[in-house]
Formats: structure tokens, C-alpha cells, sequence
């Protein structure tokens, strides 16, 4: 069973406050990403790093930030959060550098903000 | 580009009857093609995955897809289902996976 986790599940937060997203992996995964879902919509990535000291901007333009200073962790953090931020957040990770690319996914963070 | 697209954005389909989602993708190599399930506040589940060999891909929870290349598709099929595979189901696929916008499957009783 993958073993990938975000915290928190839940968070409603007031306009203009700083907030981290946790996501850790105890898989060892090189590559790891960060979604954004709105409701019943697509995923968009956001981010993403290929290892400790990299990181990506993804398709989708976000006015968070990441940063990847160990394997495992790969928290995102918005440093003054707007109603328009509201959405659900995945995170994942895959074991392939390469081609193939299947990742395994967390179970989300939703976010609103108010 | 490479993309994946879902044509049907909903489908209900009677408790016990079969479950067909459709996916059709545009690559030039070998696409590597997966599908994940996601139930309501939940994150993605892998469903089944192809890279390459046999074209019918055997996956968990009863599914399987097929790849044509001919028609470019990798559907998705249950013979049948289950109130408990009432969920958003997603392809995707590509080196840095794209995800197709999802089809949203309820299932009546």
C-alpha cells in the first residue's frame, strides 16, 4: 500500500494568512507533484521537483511556492492566501525518473479560504 | 502536445450492468496510459496501467481497459457494476501524465 500522506485533510483559514501543506512519502520516490482540483473538475499540476533541490513550475500558474530540502517532504505553502485559492490540493509522488511516470497519490488537502 | 481526453463527462449506469468509460489519447511513441478512480474526498486510486505488451490490461476492483492503437483509445470497462463504483474516474498518460478532465459515474439501484 503506497504511503503517502498530507496534512491537513481539512483547512479553513481567513484572507491574507500565510499556510503550509504538508505532503510526505515513505517510499523513497525520486519525482513528486502538487494538483489543484476544483469540484468535480480536472487536475492541474502546479509543481513539481525530480529530487531534494528541485523544483518545477507545473502547467497551471500558482502563486504557491515548494521546496524540497529532503526526499521525503515536499510541503507547499502560500504566503497570503485569497478566496481564490479555495480547492482541493494532491500531492504525489512516482518511483520512475522516466518514462512510465505512475504516480501514487495522497488523500488531498481542501482548502478554503474565506 | 500529448493529452488524454474523456468524452463523457457523466454516466449512470443501472447496479449490475455493464461499465464502459471511454479515453482517447494523442502520442507519437508508445503512450504509457493509466486509469485512476477517485471517490468524493479522496485522493487518486490506480486502477490498471499499460506500457507495453498484452493490450488488455487487467487491473483491480473487477476493471480492465484495452488499448487500439488503431483508434487510439484505451477504454475503460466493468462487466458489472457495483453501488461502490459510483466515483470520478480519470485517464491518463504520457511522460509527465496528463490527466484527462474526468468522467463522474453514478450508479442506481
Amino acid at each position: 500500500e503506497a504511503d503517502i500522506y498530507q496534512t491537513p485533510r481539512y483547512l479553513v483559514i481567513g484572507t491574507g494568512k500565510k499556510i503550509t501543506l504538508e505532503c510526505s512519502q515513505t517510499m523513497g520516490h525520486d519525482k513528486m507533484y502538487w494538483y489543484q482540483q476544483d469540484p468535480g473538475m480536472e487536475l492541474h499540476l502546479i509543481h513539481y521537483s525530480y529530487g531534494v533541490n528541485s523544483t518545477e513550475k507545473g502547467d497551471l500558474s500558482s502563486e504557491s511556492t515548494v521546496s524540497r530540502i529532503r526526499t521525503e517532504h515536499f510541503p507547499l505553502t502560500l504566503e497570503s492566501a485569497r478566496p481564490s485559492h479555495t480547492s482541493q490540493y494532491l500531492c504525489a509522488s512516482s518511483p520512475i525518473a522516466g518514462a512510465g511516470n505512475e504516480q501514487f497519490f495522497g488523500p488531498g488537502t481542501r482548502l478554503t479560504v474565506l | 502536445a500529448q493529452s488524454v481526453t474523456q468524452p463523457d463527462i457523466h454516466i449512470t449506469v443501472s447496479e449490475g450492468a455493464s461499465l464502459e468509460l471511454r479515453c482517447n489519447y494523442s502520442y507519437g511513441a508508445t503512450p504509457y496510459l493509466f486509469w485512476y478512480v477517485q471517490s468524493p474526498g479522496q485522493g487518486l486510486q490506480l486502477l490498471l496501467k499499460y506500457f507495453s505488451g498484452d493490450t488488455l490490461v487487467q487491473g483491480i476492483k473487477g476493471f480492465e481497459a484495452e488499448f487500439k492503437r488503431s483508434q487510439s483509445s484505451f477504454n475503460l470497462r466493468k462487466p458489472s457494476v457495483h453501488w461502490s463504483d459510483a466515483a470520478e474516474y480519470f485517464c491518463a498518460g504520457g511522460y509527465k501524465l496528463s490527466f484527462g478532465a474526468g468522467t463522474t459515474v453514478t450508479v442506481r439501484a
